[in-house]
């Protein structure tokens, strides 16, 4: 069964500090992974879209890698900031179908 | 960018009552969209692919008759939840991919939430 994992769950951190969440996916063979940012009540924020054949992606303080062969997939953020709180969710596009599986999330609460 | 609406942004009805929950594509034609719903605390789900000028496919466990999917135009899909009762509360959640692409990213709309009392 195709599943997708963040850990951890929930983060609170200070102000100013690097970070990096967790997706990890149980099938390698994958088209596409994409970070969402979802405010509390809010629909979905696209962040970064990383293809099968990509390492990684950066917008800004954000950086997202792939390592498709251990099912893994990290986001980094840098100089974290209050705004930055929301809860953030990986998908993954799977080979050969349309569909993304969503993570259940990591709510982040960057503290001033 | 790929804009993705949805109407309305969140509604309230009555337990037996009938919703419809719009989806559009604002500045380009979507052959595929794609509902998802989120329930409180938990990720999204997908509940069925919608195919402009055909029947939708839906999930395992997703009552196609209770939940009525049109894709009429390549702009516009459709959502009702037929007889709406407390347990289908939820955040609803469209995206839709361009037509003639590889489907290679679908964008989101900002989402309905349904509270059914």
């Amino acid at each position: 069964k195709q599943e997708v994992t963040q850990i951890p769950a929930a983060l609170s951190v200070p102000e100013g500090e690097n970070l990096v969440l967790n997706c990890s996916f149980t099938d390698s063979a994958i088209y596409n992974l994409q970070w969402f940012r979802q405010d509390p009540g809010k629909g979905l924020t696209s962040l970064l879209l990383i293809q099968s054949s990509q390492r990684e992606q950066t917008s800004g303080r954000l950086n997202a890698s792939l390592d498709k062969s251990s099912g893994r997939s990290t986001l980094y953020i840098a100089a974290s900031q209050p705004g930055d709180s929301a809860t953030y969710l990986c998908a993954v596009r799977f080979t050969g179908t349309y569909k993304y599986i969503f993570g259940t999330g990591t709510r982040l609460k960057v503290l001033a | 960018g790929a804009v993705v609406s949805q109407h309305p942004s969140w509604v309230i009805c009555k337990s037996g009552t009938s919703v419809k929950i719009e989806c559009r594509s604002l500045d380009f034609q979507a052959t595929t969209m794609f509902w998802y719903r989120q329930f409180p605390k938990q990720s999204l789900m997908l509940m069925a692919t919608s195919n402009e000028g055909s029947k939708a496919t839906y999930e395992q466990g997703v009552e196609k008759d209770k939940f009525l999917i049109n894709h009429a135009s390549l702009t516009l899909s459709t959502l009702t939840v037929t007889s709406a009762h407390p347990e289908d509360s939820s955040f609803y959640i469209c995206s839709a991919t361009l037509s003639g692409g590889s489907y290679n990213e679908q964008f989101f709309g900002p989402g309905t939430r349904l509270t059914v009392l």
